[in-house]
């Protein structure tokens, strides 16, 4: 599958607990987004990297919260000192800077502090 | 600040009924991209279209039609002769260029469609 992966799947994690989620973005793409999705809600844009530059970060993303694609490939994202508010589908998706640029998701990690 | 509205939380509707899901959306850009995203419910969202500002026109796929009008800042979705297939959340999401990507997207709360058989 050559789709844009993320893992693990589902995370459960005590309040005050740190976690890290990976994203496998689409082989050749270049820009690597994170977004999160709340129940009953649309995604919202958290930041986004150009290779491993990290380009732009939503005010949304607390000092809590981090992010990394050191290598232009896979990103973390890591979440210390969890809240319940945190709990989430946190999604990953990638694209091809170009003049056709269309944005691939993956299925997410959902996340459940307890 | 940008916004997005799906009015309508859930639309229940009998297979082969045609269905339109309502956006209305909010920009002070003058040049910017809106988008379909379907969601079922696996959870991965599928990319259905991506319409810039500047081109008006219709689009006609398959089963699938959008009707963009900037004069009342709606781009709405229509699947002709509904299938149980289509059962999902619908979202309409608008772009924000500044930041240099056109994929820092503003979503709408999403519209659940049920096709029942």
């Amino acid at each position: 599958d050559t789709g844009v992966s993320q893992d693990p799947r589902h995370k459960i994690t005590k309040r005050g607990q740190n976690v890290t989620f990976r994203c496998d973005p689409i082989s050749e793409h270049n820009r690597l987004y994170w977004y999160r999705q709340t129940l009953g809600q649309g995604p919202e844009f958290l930041t986004y990297f150009q290779n491993e530059a990290q380009l732009e970060k939503s005010r949304l993303l607390s000092d809590r919260f981090s992010a990394e694609r050191p290598k232009g490939s896979f990103s973390t994202l890591e979440i210390q000192r969890t809240e319940q508010g945190d709990s989430a589908m946190y999604l990953c998706a990638s694209s091809l800077h170009s003049t056709n640029e269309k944005l691939f998701f993956g299925s997410g990690t959902q996340l459940s502090v307890l | 600040a940008q916004k997005v509205t799906q009015a309508q939380t859930e639309i229940s509707v009998v297979e082969k009924e045609d269905v339109t899901l309502d956006c209305v959306y909010e920009t002070r850009d003058t040049t910017y991209y809106l988008f379909w995203y379907k969601q079922p419910p696996s959870g991965e969202l599928v990319f259905l279209i991506r319409r810039n500002s500047f081109d008006e026109q219709n689009e006609i796929s398959g089963r699938y039609s959008w009707n963009f009008q900037k004069s009342t800042s709606s781009f709405n979705f229509t699947i002709t002769a509904s299938q149980v297939v289509d059962s999902a959340v619908y979202f309409c999401a608008l772009s924000d260029i500044s930041g240099g990507s056109n994929y820092k997207l503003t979503f709408g709360k999403g519209t659940l469609l049920t096709v029942n058989p």
